[in-house]
């Protein structure tokens, strides 16, 4: 597509249970970023892939968050057992590559919105 | 560790008039630095970004920003606000050269434009 393409758009879920969030990243773009935004937050990171390399999972904030990127392209977030203080926006970037002049140069996604009750 | 400061969480101007956002950064050296805005229900937008040279750039939408080393500053202006820039911008700041793998991100400044 042309842009990054995130769903769903919104998402309530019940505490204790399990959500997936997707992200399709730009066509050709190698690098994929995952953040969450909370209100009145900046953005947190959370996860990194790029290209082939293992990701750089630095940010995730417990064990329950995972996120996965198959054939270098598509992502997806996994939350198990979701808590309350896990409702945020979550966003998806994606960049032609990390590093140098590219380096910040990225392309977000509309976000997932994530309330659980 | 690098960290950025956005001290204005809200500010609010007439439209037609200029407007600065402040940012500071926290860094050992020379960061790469960025202003991003997110209209209401979309994701971030890149309006400029600094690397090196001149401490002056141009970025779209008639915004620009200057960095300045002395301060840690790198302020976003514009001198005509329009209504459509009402947004969020978060100011952001990124290792230098080589593989960065993530940006710090300011907490951000909602911008309302009154008509």
């Amino acid at each position: 597509g042309a842009g990054v393409s995130q769903s769903p758009s919104n998402k309530v879920t019940e505490k204790g249970k399990d959500v997936e969030l997707r992200c399709d990243p730009i066509s050709g773009h190698t690098a994929l970023y995952w953040y969450r935004q909370s209100l009145g937050q900046g953005l947190e990171f959370l996860i990194y892939f790029q290209g082939n390399s293992a990701p750089d999972k630095s940010g995730l904030p417990s064990d329950r968050f995972s996120a996965e990127r198959t054939g270098g392209s598509v992502s997806t977030l996994t939350i198990q057992r979701t808590q309350q203080e896990d409702s945020a926006v979550y966003l998806c970037a994606s960049s032609l590559r990390a590093g140098g002049f590219n380096t910040g140069e990225l392309f977000f996604g509309e976000g997932s919105r994530l309330t659980v009750l | 560790a690098q960290s950025v400061t956005q001290p204005d969480i809200h500010i609010t101007v007439s439209e037609g008039a200029s407007l600065e956002l402040r940012c500071n950064y926290s860094y050992g050296a020379t960061p790469y630095l960025f202003w991003y805005v997110q209209s209401p229900g979309q994701g971030l937008q890149l309006l400029l970004k600094y690397f090196s040279g001149d401490t002056l750039v141009q970025g779209i939408k008639g915004f620009e920003a200057e960095f300045k080393r002395s301060q840690s500053s790198f302020n976003l202006r514009k001198p005509s606000v329009h209504w459509s820039d009402a947004a969020e911008y978060f100011c952001a700041v990124g290792p230098p050269s080589g593989s960065a793998r993530q940006l710090t991100f300011g907490s951000g400044t909602q911008l309302t434009v009154l008509p």
